[in-house]
């Protein structure tokens, strides 16, 4: 089965770059889209990246998403952080062989 | 504006069952598929279910298959999620979510709680 790997935490301080990556466990991270979801705490996730690379309106040009073929990977930047970026960031992904929706486990951003 | 608006949580007995509401409006329900998306205290986000804007097709995790029935009625813009021989494992917020052509998950309900305890 098809599954997405995040580290578990991450931190920086205000106004820096930090980018979160997503490996895929098997096949081309390629063959399907991949999004990013924010979740701050007590609410519902809300999408912040979707189809690789998509910003949906109302999110900042800060976030932006990428693919990188040679590690099979997916990776979210977020740039001049704010301290309203902490929040838990999930990658997602869909598995084509078994239809299935495959989320990553998701990495904690503290911003401090 | 999408709205989707879940109802039916709520403490449950092990082995009992549960019947789960998500209610859409702000958007062509009949166009678009629907899912369930879980997520258990402190834990991750784990897709439970998924049906087809005409119902035609229906795919559930292996945690739930054969346990789980997902469901909809475009007529009254309501997603189902019937819940059997529910465990302690079971016990999450579930999330209604709108299904997008490229395979996201576009807009999020704020969520059911849902508790599996003696």
């Amino acid at each position: 089965n098809f599954m997405l790997t995040q580290s578990q935490s991450v931190s920086e301080s205000p106004g820096k770059t930090v980018t979160i990556s997503c490996t895929g466990s098997s096949g081309s991270i390629a063959s399907n889209y991949v999004q990013w979801y924010q979740q701050r705490p007590g609410s519902a996730p809300t999408t912040v990246i979707f189809e690789d690379n998509q910003r949906p309106s109302g999110v900042p040009d800060r976030f932006s998403g990428s693919i990188d073929n040679s590690s099979n990977s997916a990776s979210l930047t977020i740039s001049g952080l704010k301290t309203e970026d902490e929040a838990d960031y999930y990658c997602q992904s869909y598995d084509s062989s078994n239809p299935h929706w495959v989320f990553g486990g998701g990495t904690k951003l503290t911003v401090l | 504006q999408v709205q989707l608006v879940e109802s039916g949580g709520g403490v449950v007995q092990p082995g009992r069952s549960l019947r789960l509401s998500c209610a859409a409006s702000g958007f062509t329900f009949s166009s678009y598929g629907m899912h369930w998306v879980r997520q258990a205290p402190g834990r991750g986000l784990e897709w439970v279910a998924f049906i087809s804007y005409d119902g035609s097709k229906k795919y559930y995790a292996d945690s739930v298959k054969g346990r789980f029935t997902i469901s909809r009625d475009n007529s009254k813009n309501t997603i189902w999620l019937q819940m059997n021989s529910l465990r302690a494992e079971d016990t999450a917020v579930y999330y209604c979510a709108k299904g997008s052509t490229g395979g996201n998950f576009d807009y999020w309900g704020q969520g059911t709680l849902v508790t599996v305890s003696s």
